[in-house]
């Protein structure tokens, strides 16, 4: 089966400006989350869906940061404006619905604010 | 809140020896699962080895293995006759079962196998 696809690879942005990453969850994966990894330390959960309804956005900087999944299916995450500690690897995973078999995750997108 | 932390920040070992890798975690809950996840430099995050705490016996995947102390909250990965491809970044990481099903990663140890 294909994995969890996210795009682009690597972005590299002046502070304050916006971005946006995209996530196609593997087929049939009702639950999707996006994940925040800041080098040298592990990855924070920034928002979980189910569907196209969140789940969980606790951690997610709503001031700065905004994130849907139309139709349950694709996802993408919003910076506006970036700041420098915004600096990191976004990760998208999938599950099956809550938890069952595990997460797959993709292979993220390396942001850079400069 | 559920925590995880990893005490080792980096280790290094020959290949071919056995290295183990610590994880502590606090939680309240009683059932629950623990992973070890493998990060190579490509990004993407691999399952290498799951536990599920209600269950006793030890979790084992060809050369991986884990030593689990409910009681203690210790969850240490086994890595047997090291291979070059082991090198990577390892999270230690936590789910409930119930509640709020959020996977909660510990802070990573970096694992280099020298040849």
């Amino acid at each position: 089966e294909a994995g969890v696809a996210q795009s682009p690879r690597y972005k590299i942005i002046e502070k304050r400006q916006s971005v946006a990453f995209w996530c196609n969850p593997i087929s049939g994966h009702a639950t999707l989350y996006w994940y925040q990894q800041i080098l040298g330390q592990g990855p924070k959960l920034l928002i979980q869906f189910q569907n196209n309804g969140v789940v969980d956005d606790s951690q997610l900087p709503k001031d700065r940061f905004s994130a849907e999944r139309l139709k349950g299916v694709d996802s993408t995450l919003k910076i506006q404006p970036a700041k420098l500690e915004d600096s990191a690897v976004y990760l998208c995973a999938s599950s099956e619905g809550q938890f069952l078999g595990g997460y797959t995750f993709g292979s993220g997108t390396r942001l850079t604010v400069v | 809140a559920q925590t995880v932390t990893q005490s080792q920040p980096e280790m290094s070992v020959q290949e071919a020896e056995t290295v183990t890798l610590s994880c502590t975690y606090d939680t309240s809950e009683s059932n629950y699962y623990l992973f070890w996840y493998k990060q190579p430099p490509s990004r993407q995050m691999i399952l290498v080895i799951r536990q599920e705490a209600y269950k006793q016996q030890n979790a084992t995947e060809n050369r991986f293995s884990v030593n689990f102390q409910k009681a203690a909250k210790s969850f240490s990965l086994k890595i047997s006759d090291s291979q070059l491809g082991d090198t990577a970044m390892y999270f230690c990481a936590f789910i409930p079962i119930q509640g709020a099903q959020k996977l909660v990663f510990g802070q990573g140890t970096r694992l280099t196998i020298n040849p």
